[in-house]
């Protein structure tokens, strides 16, 4: 868990405003996700990858987009298409025992 | 899709009882089952899994069930402490390629009392 650095740890959007979290990992997984928790509820998948140059949709994937750039980063950008973006997003990385980041916290204004 | 039930959704046990959460997947290729304890406003922490080849792993106080048959896995606490009390997520996955989607159950709230 120690090896996945996310921020900003908060952040505030206006409305029609793009945003962009970032993801990074020093653990060399191949595999990075990001996951989307609603107060009081369980974790959603919103987009994962598998290798650079690849990413497939979650189950919630509209309103976000992602790249793959580089194995040690998979940043997530939450579009003005996002219509409730309030919510703790959460990077995760691993194969076979997936372990998360410490999380941001989106609030639009 | 997957689709992972958790029960129940609050559990209230006294300091030194054992607690009991219980979860059903609904996709016979699921294969590995990890919980998750999450304390107010941090991030999910494994606490133990169980891939579909095993039965029952235990880790101290905390053991974990799984039966294929019925695609029901449960979590077990033995002793309670105050320090258990956390929010608690059972999920179910598949490995795809390098990736494991997990499946998220929608958490039970244990408060252990004094």
């Amino acid at each position: 868990d120690g090896g996945i650095t996310q921020s900003p740890k908060y952040l505030f959007r206006k409305e029609g405003q793009n945003v962009t979290l970032s993801c990074e990992q020093n653990l060399n997984h191949d595999a990075m996700y990001w996951y989307r928790q609603d107060p009081g509820q369980g974790l959603r998948l919103i987009y994962y990858s598998q290798i650079v140059n690849d990413f497939q949709k979650g189950d919630i994937a509209e309103g976000y987009s992602v790249s793959r750039e580089k194995k040690e980063s998979f940043p997530l950008t939450v579009t003005s298409a996002q219509k409730n973006p309030t919510a703790f997003y959460l990077c995760a990385v691993g194969g076979n025992t997936i372990y998360f980041g410490e999380g941001s916290w989106l609030t639009v204004v | 899709g997957e689709n992972v039930e958790q029960h129940p959704s609050t559990l209230s046990v006294q300091e030194g009882d054992s607690a009991v959460i219980k979860c059903t997947y609904s996709d016979s290729a699921s294969n590995y089952f990890p919980w998750y304890k999450q304390e107010l406003g941090k991030r999910p922490q494994l606490i133990i899994d169980i891939r579909s080849n095993v039965g029952e792993k235990k880790d101290q106080r905390i053991a974990v069930t799984l039966n294929k048959t019925a695609k029901h896995f449960s979590l077990h606490i033995t002793e309670t402490q105050p320090e258990d009390s956390a929010v608690y997520f059972c999920a179910a996955s598949r490995k795809t390629g390098t990736a494991s989607k997990l499946t998220f159950g929608t958490g039970t709230r244990l408060q252990v009392t004094l």
